[in-house]
């Protein structure tokens, strides 16, 4: 069964400065989609940042990039420039393409990322 | 604005008592998915549907049940609230998979349910 291992339990940073979350994840899929998740408090998750398995270009919106290393399976998210909005509940998930059970995204437990100013 | 509404934010129950969680959401989507939140725990799958009347277990789901008779609704309910059921529930959506189509989940705000 696929797993999603967030070993960070909480990461702080300055405001302006740059902090990377980390994200690993174990499949024998060689296709499948991963995502970054973000929580702010008592607001609703949305949707940060996602990559294609099969794209080798690791995917970037604005401020947010990852670090995509298949082989190592690991999916790291990197936070440029952060601002005092970036405080939130940061979650990796994966979702498998081919076989069964393709609608279910699979969490890791989460990063809380606290903003210093 | 697509969005995916949840009934209760805050809810408080007695134990023993039948709790109802209501989810609409407005993007004709066909997915529609109960999940737990627990601190340390992460995200984890109580029921997911993909059409109406369907429904489909996930991780845990014991001492839940869900109904969707319309396709913009989905609801979690406790049959018989235990203190083990404090949590907060998060409601979520999404188009029917496929190659082309990354599955991305949209969110409602949660319910945070308090089983005394």
């Amino acid at each position: 069964a696929q797993t999603v291992t967030q070993s960070q339990p909480e990461m702080s940073v300055q405001e302006a400065e740059t902090v990377t979350l980390s994200c690993t994840y174990d499949t024998s899929e060689s296709d499948y989609y991963l995502f970054w998740y973000k929580q702010p408090p008592s607001r609703q998750m949305i949707l940060v940042i996602r990559q294609e398995a099969y794209k080798q270009q690791n995917a970037t919106e604005n401020r947010f990039s990852v670090n995509f290393q298949k082989a190592a399976k690991s999916f790291s998210l990197k936070i440029s420039d952060s601002q005092l909005g970036d405080a939130a509940m940061y979650f990796c998930a994966y979702r498998r393409i081919y076989g069964g059970a393709t609608n279910k995204l699979i969490f890791g437990t989460g990063t809380l990322l606290a903003v210093q100013p | 604005d697509v969005k995916v509404t949840q009934s209760s934010r805050y809810l408080v129950k007695r134990t023993g008592e039948k709790v109802f969680l209501e989810c609409v959401q407005d993007m004709d989507h066909e997915n529609m998915f109960w999940y737990r939140q627990d601190p340390g725990l992460g995200l984890r799958l109580i029921y997911f549907s993909y059409d109406v009347k369907m429904k489909e277990k996930g991780d845990i789901p014991e001492g839940y049940s869900v109904s969707r008779e319309k396709k913009e609704r989905f609801s979690l309910i406790l049959e018989s609230a235990s203190t083990n059921q404090t949590s907060m529930y998060l409601c979520a959506s999404s188009r029917l998979e496929g190659r082309e189509n990354t599955g991305e989940l949209f969110f409602g705000e949660g319910s945070r349910l308090t089983v005394l």
